[in-house]
Order: C-alpha cells, then structure tokens, then sequence
C-alpha cells in the first residue's frame, strides 16, 4: 500500500488560497489519489479524488503531475470554516487492499 | 448524503464490561472498516471487511473483534473493556465498481468511548 507523507501544520488567512501536497512514492499504476477533510469528533468526508493532470469540483482542485509520485490540494479563498485536518489517500479499496490514513495536515485559517 | 449509522455516539463504561459498537450502512455497500482515533491523533486501522462472512485485522493491533453476518451490519465487540480502549472509534463503508465510481468512504459519526 503507497505510503503518504504531508506536513503536519499550514497556517493561513481568511481569503487566502491554500495549497497542500502530498508525496506518495510508491503510488500502484491503478491508485487513486483522494482527500478527505476532517472536523474535530467527526468523521473525515470526501474532497476530491484524480488520477492524473487536474480535477476540479466547487470546493478544490487536484493537480497531480505526471509521475504522479505527489499531488496537491488547493483551496481557493479559505474561510475560518475551512479550519480542519486534510487527509490523502492512495487507492481505492478495490479488490482486497484496505484503506490506511497517514497523519494529515492540520489547516489553520485565521481571520 | 451518507446512510452510515453508529450508535452508541457516547458510552461511559467500566472496566471489565463487554461493549458492543454497531454500525450499520443502507447502501449496500460490500467494503466496511473500523478505524480508531485518540483526539488530535491519525485514524488508525483495526478491522475491515470486504464482504459478508470476510473480516481482517487492520494495521494497528486491537483487541476489540468484528463479525459481518450481514451486508448492512458490521459491529464491533470488546468483551472486556480496559480504560486502554479509551478513544473514537469511526465506522465507514465504500462500494467501487469500476467506471466513474470513486470508491469514496462514507463515514459514521462516530463512538465516543470512555472506560473509567
């Protein structure tokens, strides 16, 4: 299973845009990469999720480069609400391969 | 929306009690997971599951067991609950197909667990 690494702590301000990336070295040929958001004594939920290049929805981009060995999160114009810890994930579960969470990157926004 | 319950959301316990953690999911998904968190800390992985009568053990070491007698239902049983156990423990459920399907885990709200 493809090992994550992220940095722990990000700091920023309201109306900012943040990117976070994440290193994953040995990612499969068929891994995905997806982000997950956290609130504190919740469960993380969906960002986004690519494969390779760019992917875009309401809330992120993705861009992932062409050796896909990192990607990047980025979150235009962050609120206070945005305040969370940002999971990556490489794979998807398919077959008999589970789902390990690395550390995370804990976002701070301030006003 | 999710359609992944946890019930209990709190349980302050003994030591030495049995607990049982349900989980239950309506989406007929065939993947569920337990994962263990301590405030401030990663999720880990305990137990998962890729189907009924299929359980494995994650990555981190548990005492707790699991059993999937059925597709919606995955529960999870200590029998003699230590103040060690101690923690948040997080239900999800995934289901990929192939094609567009993302894979994307639907989380439950979690159970909070407290051993005195």
């Amino acid at each position: 299973l493809a090992k994550t690494t992220q940095p722990i702590s990000m700091d920023s301000y309201e109306g900012q845009e943040v990117n976070i990336t994440c290193s994953h070295n040995n990612i499969a040929t068929n891994d995905y990469i997806t982000w997950y958001q956290q609130f504190p004594s919740q469960g993380p939920r969906f960002i986004i999720q690519g494969y390779k290049t760019k992917v875009t929805n309401e809330v992120a981009s993705l861009f992932i480069p062409a050796d896909r060995k990192s990607s990047t999160l980025s979150l235009p114009r962050v609120s206070l609400s945005d305040t969370a810890v940002y999971y990556c994930l490489v794979g998807l579960g398919t077959g008999r391969r589970a789902l390990t969470f690395g550390s995370g990157t804990r976002l701070q926004v301030q006003p | 929306e999710a359609d992944i319950y946890q019930t209990p959301r709190y349980l302050v316990i003994g030591t030495g009690k049995k607990i049982t953690l349900e989980c239950s999911q309506t989406m007929g998904h065939d993947k569920m997971y337990w994962y263990q968190q301590d405030p401030g800390m990663e999720l880990h992985l305990i137990h998962y599951s890729y189907g009924v009568n299929s359980t494995e053990k994650g990555d981190l070491s548990s005492e707790s067991t699991v059993s999937r007698i059925r597709t919606e239902h995955f529960p999870l049983t200590l029998e003699s609950a230590r103040p060690s156990h101690t923690s948040q423990y997080l239900c999800a459920s995934s289901d990929y197909r192939g094609g567009t399907n993302t894979g994307e885990l639907f989380f439950g709200e979690g159970s909070r667990l407290t051993v005195l």
